[in-house]
Parts: structure tokens; sequence; C-alpha cells
């Protein structure tokens, strides 16, 4: 059974940091991109970064660029979203993901429980 | 970045209806399209992907199609566990873009 499990979220002030986690069983992780999806309080679903499945591409939304780093460590069939700067409106639900399929275009196949990231003073 | 605009937002139905809902995309997007449902509390879950292919173990009430800019997602006869909200999402390039949802309510 495919899985992936979140952690990390939690309470911070604006301009703090955060690191999330993502562990992932039940299939091949160096075989599949990542990515991250956030979703703000009542609103809709936002995009933030996908890491490829040997880390050769890494991309983010323009609204974390150069804020946010995504990276893996496929040894450990783990995922990480390091959040450096955060603010207020980066408070929402993560959700860790994974590609339907292992290569071309690939909408998401399985998802997260999401972990709650809240950013206030 | 590619713009994905749903319609409606909201939409009021009742159990054995037929609904539609459609997505339009800002520019070109073949058939990368995908459509999710969400359950308030729960993380989406992949109802069709390609514009037109249904996920395995998704209800074949389930359709969607469309190509290029426009999109549609339909459901046939309406069940009680279908009152929730549905997000397109294009994955023609990244960045990654969602519609900002359609809630099906119970009219």
């Amino acid at each position: 059974e495919v899985q992936l499990v979140e952690s990390g979220g939690g309470l911070v002030k604006p301009g703090g940091s955060l690191r999330l986690s993502c562990v992932v069983s039940g299939f091949s992780f160096n075989s599949y991109n990542i990515n991250w999806v956030r979703q703000a309080p009542g609103k809709g679903l936002e995009w933030v970064s996908c890491i490829s499945s040997s880390s050769n591409y890494i991309y983010y939304a323009d609204s974390v660029e150069g804020r946010f780093t995504t990276y893996r460590d496929n040894a450990k069939n783990s995922v990480y979203l390091q959040m450096n700067s955060l603010r207020v409106e980066d408070t929402a639900v993560y959700y860790c993901t994974r590609d339907r399929r292992s290569s071309g275009y690939s909408a998401v196949g399985y998802w997260g429980q999401g972990t709650l990231v809240t950013v206030s003073s | 970045d590619i713009q994905m605009t749903q319609s409606p937002s909201t939409l009021s139905a009742s159990v054995g209806d037929t609904v539609n809902m459609t997505c339009r995309a800002s520019q070109s997007i073949s058939v990368w399209v995908a459509w999710y449902q969400q359950k308030p509390g729960k993380a989406p879950n992949l109802l069709i992907y390609k514009a037109s292919s249904l996920e395995s173990g998704v209800p074949s009430r389930f359709s969607g199609s469309g190509s290029g800019t426009e999109f549609t997602l339909t459901i046939r006869s309406l069940q009680p566990d279908d009152f929730a909200t549905y997000y397109c999402q294009q994955y023609n390039t990244y960045s990654w873009t969602f519609g900002q949802g359609t809630k099906v309510e119970t009219k």
C-alpha cells in the first residue's frame, strides 16, 4: 500500500523557519517525482514545489522561490521541505504527493494526510 | 503561469441529477488536466487524469472531456457521497495550477 506521511508542522512566528518531512512506503521511492501542495484554511489548492526522482531538477512556485528548499534522501525514503522567512500567508496544510506515474506528464496519484503550518505572532 | 478558471464556484443539485462543471485554461494545455474530489478535512482524491481517463476504482458516473483550453467534469446520477468540492489541475507545465474549486451542495 502506498503511503506518504508528513510531519513537522506547527506554530511559528513570522520570519521563522520550519522543516517538513515526508516519509514514504509501499513503492519504489527513487522512481517517482514528489510534489508539495498546500491549502490555506478554507481556500483552494496551491502547488509549492516539485523534486524529480533523482533530484536532478527541482521547481518552486514563485510565491516560495528563494525561501523554501526541497530535497530528498532516497536512502531514507524521505523528502523534506525547508521553509525559511515564513510569512502569515504561508499558513496552510501542506501535502506531500506522489505522481500517478513514474515518467512523463502525470497527475497526483497519492496524497499524504497533510501537516498544518501556522505562521502567526 | 497558466491560469485555470473553474466554474461555477457553487453548484446546487439533488441526488440523481447530472451535473457539469467547467475549467478553462489561459493557454492550450493539450489533454494534461486532472480532476480531484475533496471532502472536508481530507486530502483530495484523483478522479480523472489526462482529461478523460477514469482513475482506477472511481465510479463510472464520473467522466471528463475536453482538450486545448476547455475541459468539463460530468457526474451522472449524483449520489449522496458526491457532495464535495471538485478541483481541476493542469500539469502541462511546472508550475502546476489548480482551479478555484466547485462546491457541489444539496439543493
